[in-house]
């Protein structure tokens, strides 16, 4: 069965400062990538996503992640964070079927 | 809002007690799944429909649990004589048809506690 681990359980950091969280998972072959962020008191939503192609993947508010396949990998990154980015992301596996693998997630904390 | 809708938002009940839950996915999806969200863990896995048939049912599923989505829209799932175990966020999402190569999109769950 598939395992995701994310390194960080919770990060501080100021505004302009950049972000990196790790995600790894364990089985390989075919996989599709993606990190969700939940904002206080919100759903889920989806931030990026890789499903083939370039492994350099941009989503929405600056954010991006890259796959490195023989590292089993797929981090996500931000130049310069704002306050607004603070919230909970998890990354989230799927392999040949239909259901996601989460990481247990990061809270990110961004101070102004 | 086309989102995926959950109900109810929040849920208190007694150990013993049945409670269920509704979940209108987007209407165009066929694809629906439920997943249990506790304190500092990500979401795991429940069950999954493709249209009206429960296609996978995950092991954390224990036989007081059932799921059903009786048209292929919206569906329920009910716990039956709770414990304090079962308390957690509940979600549901929902996906298009497409191959592999389709994203999940969630609710905004139903936090059950059970007391």
């Amino acid at each position: 069965a598939q395992s995701v681990s994310q390194h960080n359980h919770h990060v501080i950091l100021s505004e302009a400062a950049s972000l990196e969280l790790g995600c790894n998972y364990s089985y390989g072959g075919t996989v599709n990538l993606f990190w969700y962020v939940q904002y206080p008191g919100q759903h889920l939503q989806l931030l990026l996503k890789y499903f083939s192609g370039d492994p350099l993947v941009k989503g929405i508010k600056g954010f991006e992640a890259e796959f490195i396949k023989s590292k089993f990998s797929f981090n996500l990154r931000k130049p310069s964070v704002q306050w607004s980015d603070t919230a909970e992301y998890f990354c989230a596996v799927k392999n040949n079927d239909y259901k996601l693998s989460f990481g247990a997630g990061t809270t990110v904390t961004v101070r102004a | 809002d086309t989102g995926v809708s959950q109900n109810p938002r929040h849920k208190i009940t007694k150990r013993g007690q049945n409670v269920t839950f509704r979940c209108d996915p987007i209407s165009e999806h066929n694809r629906l799944y439920w997943y249990r969200q506790t304190l500092g863990q990500g979401p795991e896995f429940l069950t999954y429909f493709q249209n009206e048939a429960q296609l996978e049912k995950s092991r954390l599923l224990s036989d007081r649990f059932s799921a059903e989505r009786p048209k292929g829209s919206f569906s329920t799932l009910e716990i039956q004589r709770t414990e304090q175990g079962d308390s957690a966020m509940y979600l549901c999402a929902s996906s298009a048809t497409g191959g592999q190569n389709t994203e999940a999109f969630f609710g905004q769950g139903t936090r059950l506690t059970v007391v």
